[in-house]
């Protein structure tokens, strides 16, 4: 099975300022068709999850080009690039290549 | 407008049984593959199961094999999850979820306590 692992766990940042989280596959993410599935998605307090980004960079419609998505392999990151209010919330990686699909631990960002 | 609702969640004993739905609408449901997801109070996102759009193909998490069930009725636009054996660590608002996760209902909850 494929284990995901965010770093950092919380993420303290300055209204304005940029913020990053990384997660790495313990195996690549590559599919045999080429794809690599491995999505972002921010949870809200009380909300459903919200996919924001797929197959590494591409961005949902609606979502800020503030958010953007990189990486390769078995190491990816978002980032964004200025932080603002609404996105305080708990932002997961998951992978979608292989079964069992697994999700990062979390990372909760939060307003300084 | 895509819409997932989910039902069929409440309290259980131990060992007892309950049958989640998650009525869908919106898209074509039959072309879609769907996942359930499950989030304990206060943790984190955990994949529980998942169905190709056929019905042919199942997958479980190892910490529900054996015990859940998925299934779909595609006339219905509905998908399933059986839930049996039911254990306190089962205790989680349980979601739906399109695909890859491009769309999410708001969960039902499950609490299983004596």
């Amino acid at each position: 099975d494929i284990v995901m692992t965010q770093t950092p766990l919380s993420s303290p940042v300055t209204l304005g300022q940029p913020a990053s989280i990384s997660c790495k596959s313990s195996q690549s993410l590559v599919h045999s068709d080429g794809n690599t599935y491995l999505s972002w998605l921010q949870q809200r307090p009380g909300q459903p999850p919200r996919l924001l980004i797929y197959k590494i960079s591409n961005r949902i419609s609606g979502v800020p080009d503030r958010f953007s998505g990189s990486g390769a392999g078995t190491d990816f990151t978002l980032k964004i690039s200025r932080v603002e209010g609404e996105d305080v919330g708990v932002y997961y990686c998951m992978q979608a290549t292989q079964f069992p699909y697994s999700f990062g631990q979390g990372t909760k960002l939060e307003i300084e | 407008e895509v819409q997932l609702l989910e039902s069929g969640g409440g309290l259980v004993q131990p060992g007892g049984s309950l049958r989640l739905s998650c009525a869908a609408s919106g898209f074509i449901f039959s072309n879609h593959a769907m996942n359930w997801v499950r989030q304990a109070p206060g943790r984190g996102l955990e994949w529980v199961s998942g169905i190709f759009n056929s019905g042919g193909s199942t997958f479980y998490a190892d910490s529900v094999k054996g015990r859940f069930t998925i299934s779909r009725d595609n006339s219905k636009n509905t998908l399933y999850l059986q839930m049996n054996s039911l254990r306190a660590e089962d205790t989680a608002l349980y979601y739906c979820a399109r695909r890859q996760g491009d769309y999410w209902g708001q969960g039902t909850l499950v609490t299983v306590s004596s």
